[in-house]
């Protein structure tokens, strides 16, 4: 069974700060690995993904974020924060050989930025 | 450049009423998905269609009925509303990146 585990419910960062936000998954055999956000009263847009290849993925709005399947960890990161980046970040995963089946979401971790 | 497009936005229910959600998407996409979430829940999967003709069932799906009606309309029915089902509702379309639309408020009283 997939499974996606977000172990912070909210994180706070300085405007300007690096940010991290922590994923970390489980899977059978390789993953495909999703970054979404949702901004209030909107639906999910799609950050960046992973398929295969460099560990570290750059995506949407200056969001990278780095893969590493020994800690089976796919956490998303943004060198200097913005207060306009606040907002529910969601991860994503399903096995790359499974076809077009749903992707697993976990419960999503709320991003403050403070000015 | 419409995506994935769901109707009602918002919509009110008294328990026992039933409804039906509507999504289509232009882009051609096999798969379409129903997604619920709730506070401190995530997404959850209600149901979800491969490709036209087929429906599965997701993590979530008893008080529901979805159509796959053509490529481009996915449907969810709920045919008895009930205060549990008091939600935000997503559908999404897929080749392999999942593209939502932007959700119906949906509250049972």
């Amino acid at each position: 069974a997939q499974s996606v585990a977000q172990p912070e419910d909210q994180v706070n960062v300085a405007e300007g700060n690096p940010l991290t936000v922590k994923c970390t998954y489980s899977v059978s055999g390789n993953p495909y690995l999703f970054w979404y956000v949702q901004y209030p009263n909107r639906g999910l847009q799609f950050l960046l993904k992973y398929i295969t290849g460099d560990n570290l993925v750059k995506g949407s709005y200056g969001f990278e974020a780095e893969f590493n399947k020994s800690q089976t960890s796919f956490h998303l990161k943004k060198p200097s924060a913005l207060v306009s980046d606040s907002a529910l970040y969601f991860c994503a995963v399903r096995a790359l050989r499974s076809g077009n089946t749903p992707l697993v979401f976990g419960k999503g971790t709320r991003l403050s930025v403070i000015a | 450049n419409a995506g994935v497009t769901q109707t009602p936005k918002f919509q009110v229910l008294k328990t026992g009423q039933s409804m039906t959600l509507q999504c289509a998407q232009d882009m051609n996409h096999n798969s379409m998905y129903w997604y619920r979430q709730d506070p401190g829940m995530g997404l959850r999967l209600i149901y979800y269609s491969a490709s036209e003709g087929t429906t599965d069932k997701g993590e979530v799906p008893n008080g529901y009925n979805v159509s796959r009606l053509n490529k481009r309309e996915f449907s969810l029915r709920l045919e008895s509303a009930a205060p549990s089902q008091t939600s935000v509702y997503f559908c999404a379309s897929s080749p392999g990146i999942q593209y939502f639309g932007a959700g119906t408020r949906l509250s049972v009283l």
